[in-house]
């Protein structure tokens, strides 16, 4: 089956640090990946996507490159700020993308002043 | 757009109560999901339908019944709860094309207690 593996938290890093969250996964065929992030009491917003082998997915300063050879979808950002501090899911829309999305188990990420 | 809306926000029941969490949309999407939230766990997808009058089951679905008599709405019926059913539950709708469907779009989330 499906499955998504990221780094668990929480990851603490201080305000303009580099940021990378690593994601690797397992899927039958050719998956759509997604970065989705959730403030304090909020719901999941969508970060970012690739939806094929060598895309770049990137909004509000983020990345993340689908690579097909290391099964990987690592997120980076090149300097964070306080208000980036939430949790981090990595997910996988596989086949017709009928039976869900598979998560991982989220990155609490903090941002230190 | 309202987007996704669930209701409530926020609920207490006793062991065997019964309710409903309720889902709605206004994106004319023909995929709606349920996926509930516990620590450590990631989100888990519960039950799902492709539209009206079509559901099935997801990772988690024993002790949820759901039902879609329109393309709004999809609500989520815990017919005798439990102290495990303690979670935050997610209600998510898609777009579809050919071949498949794109990235969810997320509720802001119920609170489930059970005590």
């Amino acid at each position: 089956g499906n499955s998504v593996t990221q780094m668990e938290g929480p990851v603490t890093l201080s305000e303009e640090a580099f940021l990378t969250i690593n994601c690797t996964y397992t899927a039958t065929g050719y998956p759509s990946l997604f970065w989705y992030v959730q403030y304090p009491g909020e719901g999941l917003q969508l970060l970012l996507k690739a939806t094929k082998a060598d895309d770049k997915g990137s909004n509000k300063g983020f990345e993340a490159t689908y690579r097909k050879e290391t099964t990987s979808f690592h997120l980076e950002k090149g300097s964070v700020q306080v208000s980036d501090s939430a949790v981090y899911f990595c997910a996988l829309l596989s086949g017709g993308g009928a039976d869900g999305l598979t998560f991982g188990k989220g990155t609490h990420l903090i941002i230190q002043p | 757009n309202a987007g996704v809306t669930q209701t409530p926000k926020f609920q207490v029941l006793k062991t065997g109560q019964s309710m409903t969490l309720q889902c709605a949309q206004d994106m004319n999407h023909e995929y709606m999901s349920w996926y509930r939230q516990d620590p450590g766990m990631g989100l888990r997808l519960i039950h799902y339908s492709v539209g009206a009058g079509i559901t099935d089951q997801g990772e988690v679905p024993n002790g949820y019944n759901v039902s879609r008599s329109t393309t709004e709405d999809f609500p989520l019926r815990l017919l005798s709860a439990a102290p495990s059913q303690t979670s935050v539950y997610f209600c998510a709708s898609s777009y579809s094309r050919t071949g498949g469907y794109y990235e969810q779009y997320f509720g802001p989330g119920t609170r489930l207690t059970v005590t």
